[in-house]
């Protein structure tokens, strides 16, 4: 499968807990971002990143959320210390890089977290 | 900054009929827009985009919009209607390569007998 990879699909944790959301992009594709998707709601967005850098964290809240996107590896968006307010799906996204970019965004099939 | 708004939030339309899915826009800059269709449980995925080529963009499943830059809009249409098109519609805008998606509040669309 050669499109953008999320996991856990499903994922409980208790109030007070860490949640981690792993995403692999589409091969060839450079850039992440992650977005939020609350009940009844439209995404919002979280956070862009590159390989090693964040480029756009403005959509993150200030505490408890953190996200990476390592050298080698999956990019990871992680909570610390959940409250029933995190319960949402969360979605990652790639593009490719600059060249022949339009802007488009690939989407995985989202991580759906659900707080006790 | 900018925006996109989505007029209704549930649109209902019988087998057959019309389907418009209304999308406004705000942008200091030529944006790239997209509709994307999200079916219940899964992840988005891209219906059309308009990259400052046509303004009428055809995309996948019979649908279509067309930009027009004097009334800032996007809207969606589909001459007759599916039960398999219920789901809830995105237009999200872009203002440039690699930058983030800005998505509206989506209109969840369903389709009667």
């Amino acid at each position: 499968n050669a499109g953008v990879m999320q996991n856990p699909r499903h994922l409980v944790r208790r109030r007070g807990q860490e949640a981690r959301l792993r995403c692999s992009p589409m091969k060839g594709h450079s850039h992440v971002y992650w977005y939020r998707q609350l009940p009844e709601e439209g995404l919002k967005f979280m956070v862009y990143l590159q390989k090693e850098n964040i480029i756009d964290e403005s959509g993150m809240p200030k505490e408890r959320f953190s996200a990476e996107f390592p050298k080698e590896g999956p990019s990871i968006l992680r909570i610390q210390q959940v409250v029933r307010g995190d319960s949402a799906a969360y979605f990652c996204a790639s593009s490719p890089p600059r060249t022949g970019n339009t802007g488009e965004l690939f989407f995985g099939e989202g991580s759906r977290l659900t707080v006790l | 900054a900018q925006s996109v708004t989505q007029l209704g939030s549930h649109v209902s339309v019988s087998e057959g009929a019309l389907v418009l899915l209304r999308c406004n826009y705000s942008s200091s800059v030529p944006p790239y827009l997209f509709w994307y269709v999200q079916y219940p449980n899964q992840g988005l995925q891209l219906l059309l985009k308009y990259t400052s080529a046509a303004t009428l963009v055809k995309g996948i499943n019979g649908f279509e919009a067309e930009f027009k830059k004097s009334e800032t809009s996007f809207h969606l249409t589909k001459p007759s209607a599916h039960m398999s098109d219920a789901a809830e519609y995105f237009c999200a805008l872009s203002t440039g390569t690699a930058s983030k998606l800005t998505f509206g509040t989506g209109t969840r669309l369903q389709v009667t007998l």
